[in-house]
């Protein structure tokens, strides 16, 4: 069974719009979370985590991104978008139990309009 | 200064070949690790060592060999190449011991492997 839920294959949004990525995952315990961005043909990048404490968490870029325990959701954010963000976006979890086991979503492809 | 490098970047050939990935971190990582990407994008784990020793191993082909001569290298080794191994694959590093808020994985940029 898919383990982490990314329903948005692609998303369009005109520049300066806000921006919501969605990811869910279906473990009991509360995972490490993370977004990673990978822009065309370029490795992957870190853009926030969350482990504990505060569920709205900064990242680099302009981004941020809530956990919400009750609905097992660690949404992605950014209140202005730039062309530049346009890109594959990942959302991963690791659930703890063996060392460094990065589960990801399937990406949402992000396009920018001008 | 680049973190995590992978060599070679594009790599075509034939099926039956045998081929090789190198992978080096200069993070003094503990821990490294080997993703695919495959046409879908889709990224899954393959192998995972720890101090050279392997703690990851999905369930991949045989023909996948992985090999860390020290903690700053880990190499994958391909035997028999397949069309199905056509993919991206991807290196990473992280250090275990920091297993706190300022864990994180680091990847390489990835290498584009075309089997015809």
């Amino acid at each position: 069974a898919q383990s982490v839920t990314q329903p948005d294959i692609h998303i369009t949004v005109s520049e300066g719009a806000s921006l919501e990525l969605r990811c869910n995952y279906s473990y009991g315990a509360t995972p490490y979370l993370f977004w990673y961005v990978q822009s065309p043909g370029q490795g992957l990048q870190l853009l926030l985590k969350y482990f504990s404490g505060d569920t709205l968490v900064q990242g680099i870029k302009g981004f941020e991104a809530e956990f919400k325990r009750s609905q097992s959701s660690f949404n992605l954010r950014k209140p202005s978008v730039h062309w530049s963000d346009a890109a594959e976006y990942f959302c991963a979890v690791d659930r703890g139990s063996t060392l460094g086991r990065l589960y990801f979503g399937r990406g949402t492809q992000l396009t920018v309009w001008p | 200064d680049t973190a995590v490098s992978q060599t070679p970047k594009y790599l075509v050939t034939q099926m039956g070949n045998d081929k090789s990935i190198k992978c080096e971190q200069n993070l003094g990582h503990d821990t490294m690790y080997w993703y695919k990407q495959d046409s879908k994008k889709f990224l899954k784990i393959m192998f995972s060592y720890n101090n050279k020793e392997l703690i990851i191993n999905e369930t991949v082909p045989n023909r996948f060999s992985p090999k860390s001569p020290d903690k700053a290298h880990l190499n994958l080794h391909i035997n028999s190449l397949e069309l199905g191994d056509s993919a991206v694959y991807f290196c990473a590093s992280s250090q275990q011991s920091r297993r706190t808020t300022n864990y994180e994985q680091y990847f390489g940029p990835g290498t584009r492997l075309t089997v015809t």
